[in-house]
């Protein structure tokens, strides 16, 4: 059981390029969430996803940022246009999804830093 | 390999009473930083409650405590008083002193009984 995978670990980026994050879930999990933690913060609700439908994206910024969870193949987080700001580390946590045991369990990974120079 | 174990997957408290949340994590590193999250239905993770591997003082904050132990590498959270929005999935979180690695565990689901 290979948990929840998040590459790369790291990455750098210059302003105004474009940062893609991947996330594959546990095995048998359907549903995908991501969070940023911004240094000496908490961790911040981004986006919550399952196969090719997005439920909740109400923690995503309005602009450059978007989500996906294709049917086949990881969840991508998306950034355009990098900005100094986004610099952040960006953790993404797999769940079974609702109505099935462990449904509220999140699996985290271990994250992806985003340095944005 | 895991490297935080958070052992009860779900705990009980009557309102009012205390609760203590169990958390182990495994590491060669002698500095680095623990935390506790609580996660409630929002699915935002609030920070509860950190601690700084350096220091040997227990870090508190309001009705939270820990227990920290560093060479038996546990670190527990207290909740004194427990009222009904202490209700919650609990994290236990570790991350390297470089911030290039944080580990959360399993997480802890906490009901409180009025």
């Amino acid at each position: 059981n290979a948990g929840v995978m998040q590459n790369p670990r790291h990455l750098v980026r210059r302003r105004g390029q474009e940062a893609r994050l991947r996330c594959s879930p546990m095995k048998g999990h359907s549903h995908v969430y991501w969070y940023r933690q911004l240094p000496e913060e908490g961790l911040k609700f981004m986006v919550y996803l399952q196969k090719e439908n997005i439920i909740d994206e109400s923690g995503m910024p309005k602009e450059r940022f978007s989500a996906e969870f294709p049917k086949e193949g990881p969840s991508i987080l998306r950034i355009q246009q990098v900005v100094r700001g986004d610099s952040a580390a960006y953790f993404c946590a797999s769940s079974p999804g609702p109505g099935i045991g462990g449904a509220n369990v999140l699996t985290f990974g271990a994250g992806s830093r985003l340095t944005v120079l | 390999a895991q490297t935080v174990t958070q052992s009860q997957p779900e705990m009980s408290v009557q309102e009012a009473e205390t609760v203590t949340l169990s958390c182990t994590y495994d590491t060669s590193e002698s500095d680095y930083y623990l935390f506790w999250y609580k996660q409630p239905p929002s699915r935002q993770m609030i920070l509860v409650i950190r601690q700084e591997a350096y220091k040997q003082q227990n870090a508190t904050e309001n009705r939270f405590s820990v227990n920290f132990q560093k060479a038996a590498k546990s670190f527990s959270l207290k909740i004194s008083d427990s009222q009904l929005g202490d209700a919650a999935m609990y994290f236990c979180a570790y991350r390297n002193p470089w911030w290039d690695d944080m580990r959360f565990g399993a997480g802890t689901r906490l009901t409180v009984k009025p």
